[in-house]
């Protein structure tokens, strides 16, 4: 069985731009999960979609939001971008939420 | 709310030296307690888990109890190897309804380098 795949991997962007990343969980996996890691917060929550609602979300502000499509794939926005938005975006999934997540590779944000 | 506290890193340990990662968790109830292990480069990897008290995992020679008592899940070893040279992170998930739904709470990450 495949595992979570998120795209892109690597991503450039300026400050006050917006970026969009997307996560395809492991088949049969409703939840997906989002969480910034930086080296100095460490690995934080974003937020948790199950059957294309937010269920659960961190303590992050509105520039940060996402969505997941009927197909359980999700997206997440950062809509202008500050320099500390630089972080490494890890998504993860599990069947609804209360199970063991797996985590795909993340995608590596550089805000310049 | 919930937290996760590890040991200060990070760890150098010579190749077949024993290890112990020691982590300790707040909250409430039984939360399920993981250990996951990221290599350079790469995302997180799920090592092993536990569900509850006393609970044993256990994965490619590692191994953690839950201790609910001392409300500790740490990670041990008993000879390390060169490829074992990870960030290792202890994380809950708690029971607290609808704010426990996919939230993993995570510890700040141990770096271990094992030399040959």
């Amino acid at each position: 069985k495949a595992g979570v795949t998120q795209t892109p991997r690597y991503l450039i962007k300026t400050r006050g731009q917006q970026v969009t990343l997307s996560c395809s969980p492991i088949s049969g996996h409703r939840s997906v999960s989002w969480y910034q890691q930086t080296p100095g917060q460490g690995l934080q929550f974003l937020f948790e979609y199950f059957s294309e609602t937010q269920r659960n979300k961190g303590n992050f502000p509105g520039r940060f939001s996402g969505r997941q499509f009927s197909n359980s794939r999700s997206e997440m926005n950062v809509s202008t971008l500050e320099l500390g938005d630089s972080a490494l975006y890890l998504c993860a999934s599990s069947l609804t939420g209360v199970e063991t997540q797996y985590f795909g590779p993340g995608t590596r944000l550089l805000v310049l | 709310g919930d937290s996760v506290t590890q040991m200060e890193g990070p760890v150098t340990l010579s190749e077949e030296a024993c290890l112990t990662i020691n982590c300790t968790y707040t909250a409430t109830g039984y939360p399920s307690l993981f250990w996951y292990v990221q290599y350079p480069g790469e995302g997180l990897q799920l090592l092993l888990k536990a569900t509850k008290a006393d609970d044993k995992g256990s994965n490619k020679g590692f191994e953690a109890t839950y201790r609910k008592e001392t409300t500790s899940f740490h990670l041990e070893k008993g000879s390390v190897q060169v490829s074992d040279s990870a960030v290792y992170f202890c994380a809950l998930r708690g029971m607290s309804g609808g704010t426990s739904y996919g939230k993993l709470t995570f510890g700040q990450g141990t770096i271990l380098t094992v030399h040959p």
